[in-house]
């Protein structure tokens, strides 16, 4: 199994909502990020836990809470978002061996986010 | 500071081959990733180089050179299919990725 789940897929909410993104991954993998990527760029680096522990936050904006309730599901909690927001959120792991190849980060389908 | 480049876009016809290039300047070097990423999908994992040389991967090549900090990919045999981004990220001393910005691939008949 070689996957990255997430859900949900698309996802419409309003600048006052609360929403939550969910990502499982069943590889056994240390590692699990989240990134947002806009249209035509690539992916940008939000967070990364590793063992279960918050080790990157790449000054985040504090309407995006990240949670790893254990090492197979990834959180992100939403609230209060800007229409500028608005974007494909990726999750995905890795093996979080800390060597190269090990490193490869699989990755999941993404949540389709509109903030209107 | 860190970057890496690659052209925006590239055409090609179906069936021939298209090398697609990646220069990099980055803090450190723990290997190089290729990444293909269909619109409005997840990108995939395609290939990773760590020592100077090809890796060959069915019709896909990927090359590095450290010395001059270039990489290229190489497709053979175009399928339509192959329409796409390609992405190509440096791991560097942190173990984290620095993306290109991409280079999307248009096949034509």
């Amino acid at each position: 199994d070689t996957e990255v789940t997430q859900t949900p897929k698309h996802l419409v909410m309003g600048m006052t909502n609360k929403k939550s993104l969910k990502c499982e991954q069943h590889m056994g993998h240390r590692a699990m990020y989240w990134y947002k990527q806009k249209a035509k760029k690539p992916p940008e680096l939000m967070f990364v836990y590793s063992y279960e522990k918050l080790s990157i936050n790449e000054s985040v904006p504090s309407r995006f809470s990240p949670e790893c309730p254990n090492s197979s599901l990834l959180n992100l909690h939403l609230h209060a978002l800007q229409p500028e927001d608005s974007a494909l959120y990726l999750c995905a792991s890795s093996p979080g061996l800390a060597g190269g190849l090990q490193e490869t980060q699989y990755f999941g389908p993404g949540t389709r986010l509109l903030v209107l | 500071g860190q970057n890496i480049d690659q052209p925006t876009e590239m055409t090609a016809t179906e069936g021939a081959i298209v090398q697609i290039n990646c220069t990099y300047q980055t803090s450190g070097f723990n290997g190089l990733f290729w990444y293909q990423q269909h619109a409005g999908e997840a990108p995939t994992f395609l290939s990773y180089n760590v020592l100077d040389g090809l890796e060959e991967k069915g019709r896909f090549s990927s090359f590095l050179s450290r010395s001059k900090g270039y990489s290229y990919l190489l497709l053979k045999e175009l399928q339509m299919k192959d329409s796409a981004s390609y992405l190509c990220a440096v791991m560097d001393s942190n173990y984290q990725l620095i993306w290109g910005a991409g280079t999307k691939l248009i096949i034509k008949p």
